[in-house]
């Protein structure tokens, strides 16, 4: 049984609307986060989550928006869609932080394309 | 540019050859991970290898460690079909960081 669980698997949508992605883990780990992986860049890291408090943010778009409702729940809401928003977006999670060089456990994704 | 790069886009072998496949990084690190993803699934851990350490050993795989030189390599024996995948790097973006930052990975195509 897949441990982290990533709805939908696959996603289109419209350039303006809005989606929200679906991330839960069932390991127990009390950080979770968000990757993006598209052809024109690698795993690209976005945000980092610790018991519900946000502890790193790379992505510079207010237009992605996590969402904490549980210790072990991190949605990614991402708003006014545009086209260079496809990309598969991963969820992981790790037991501590990963300033303790921890381990990323991934979910399977969700693929995301924007028409 | 990436913290972490593998030095190789890809590689191809025959089954039950041995592959190595290379990463250098460019900051002074507490750990390298290396990482396989299989076509349609989320990336996988491999190996852990941590600053004072110069190999770690998981199976067929082998993971070395020089902090002299800032590189590191992953070795896998008696490759197998199964094998295929696309293979990363990946260091924490700072000591005490939230990010752990993956190189751009290299493909690995095992034939039969």
């Amino acid at each position: 049984d897949p441990k982290i669980i990533q709805k939908p698997k696959y996603l289109v949508a419209v350039t303006g609307s809005e989606k929200i992605l679906i991330c839960e883990q069932y390991l127990g780990h009390n950080a979770m986060y968000w990757y993006r992986q598209s052809a024109k860049k690698p795993l690209e890291f976005m945000f980092s989550y610790s018991y519900q408090k946000l502890m790193d943010n790379q992505t510079a778009s207010s237009r992605f928006q996590p969402q904490s409702s549980k210790k072990n729940h991190l949605d990614l809401q991402i708003t006014a869609l545009k086209p260079d928003d496809s990309a598969t977006y991963f969820c992981a999670s790790s037991q501590g932080g990963l300033g303790e060089s921890e381990t990323l456990y991934f979910g399977s994704g969700t693929r995301l394309t924007v028409l | 540019s990436q913290l972490a790069e593998e030095n190789s886009w890809a590689l191809s072998v025959h089954e039950g050859e041995s592959v190595t496949v290379n990463c250098s990084y460019k900051t002074s690190i507490t750990a390298l991970q290396w990482y396989r993803q299989k076509s349609g699934k989320g990336p996988a851990q491999l190996i852990l290898i941590r600053s004072n350490e110069r190999e770690k050993r998981n199976g067929r795989l082998r993971a070395t460690l020089d902090t002299s030189s800032q590189s590191s390599s992953l070795s896998i024996t008696a490759t197998r079909c199964e094998d295929t995948a696309v293979y990363f790097c990946a260091t924490d973006a700072s000591s005490g960081s939230w990010q752990l930052i993956f190189g751009s990975g290299t493909q690995l195509t095992v034939m039969p």
